[in-house]
């Protein structure tokens, strides 16, 4: 059974750092690209990021480019997102998600991220 | 950037009827589509992809039509836990992923 389970959030000021973790289990985690999608309190889902199942390939939506990271290591099974120069727009439920093109087949129960002050 | 805008926003039915979802996309998206469940503090759920294919697990109950610009979910006959928020989502301009905006199923 496929499992995915998001840590690391919190609250955090504006500027900010922190980073996220999603360990995955029930799967080869190597074989398969992953993504982060977000979801700001009462609003609709957003992707933010993608890495291939190297690592050797990332991608991400022009509102995180250049403060967001992501990366993988698949001897642990773990998925990563560093987060930085975090802004109040950022606040969002962050999930980790199996990412199969098109559908997004498996999702973690997602971990809260706040910016304020 | 393709939009796909969902309709009706908030659809209220009572359990035993049909919920029919629309999901209409600023531009072709072929059969690409997938259709995701989400209740409240949950993370979504795939019910359906390739537009018409249901994902493992999902009950018979939950049918996937259309391609090109329209798509709709159809509910045949709704349960008490399939009151949620359901989001379409394509991803033509690979790699980003672009979502509805979702329609809340309530009861009525």
């Amino acid at each position: 059974e496929v499992h995915l389970l998001e840590s690391g959030g919190g609250l955090v000021q504006p500027g900010g750092s922190l980073r996220l973790s999603c360990a995955a289990s029930g799967f080869t985690f190597s074989s398969h690209a992953m993504s982060w999608v977000r979801q700001a309190p009462g609003k609709g889902l957003e992707w933010v990021s993608i890495i291939s199942g190297s690592g050797g390939s990332t991608y991400y939506a022009d509102s995180v480019k250049g403060r967001f990271t992501i990366s993988r290591d698949n001897s642990k099974n773990t998925l990563y997102l560093q987060m930085d120069s975090l802004r109040a727009d950022d606040t969002a439920v962050y999930y980790c998600a199996k990412d199969e093109v098109v559908p997004f087949d498996y999702w973690g129960q997602g971990t809260l991220v706040t910016v304020s002050s | 950037e393709i939009v796909l805008t969902q309709s009706p926003a908030t659809l209220s039915l009572s359990p035993g009827e049909r919920a029919t979802l629309s999901c209409r996309a600023s531009q072709s998206v072929s059969s690409y589509l997938a259709w995701y469940q989400q209740k409240p503090g949950q993370a979504p759920r795939l019910l359906i992809s390739d537009a018409s294919n249901r994902a493992t697990g999902i009950p018979a109950r939950f049918s996937g039509s259309g391609s090109g610009t329209a798509f709709t979910l159809t509910i045949s006959s709704l349960e008490p836990e399939d009151f949620a928020v359901y989001y379409c989502q394509e991803r033509s301009d690979w790699p980003r992923a672009t979502f509805g905006g979702g329609t809340k199923v309530e009861i009525k």
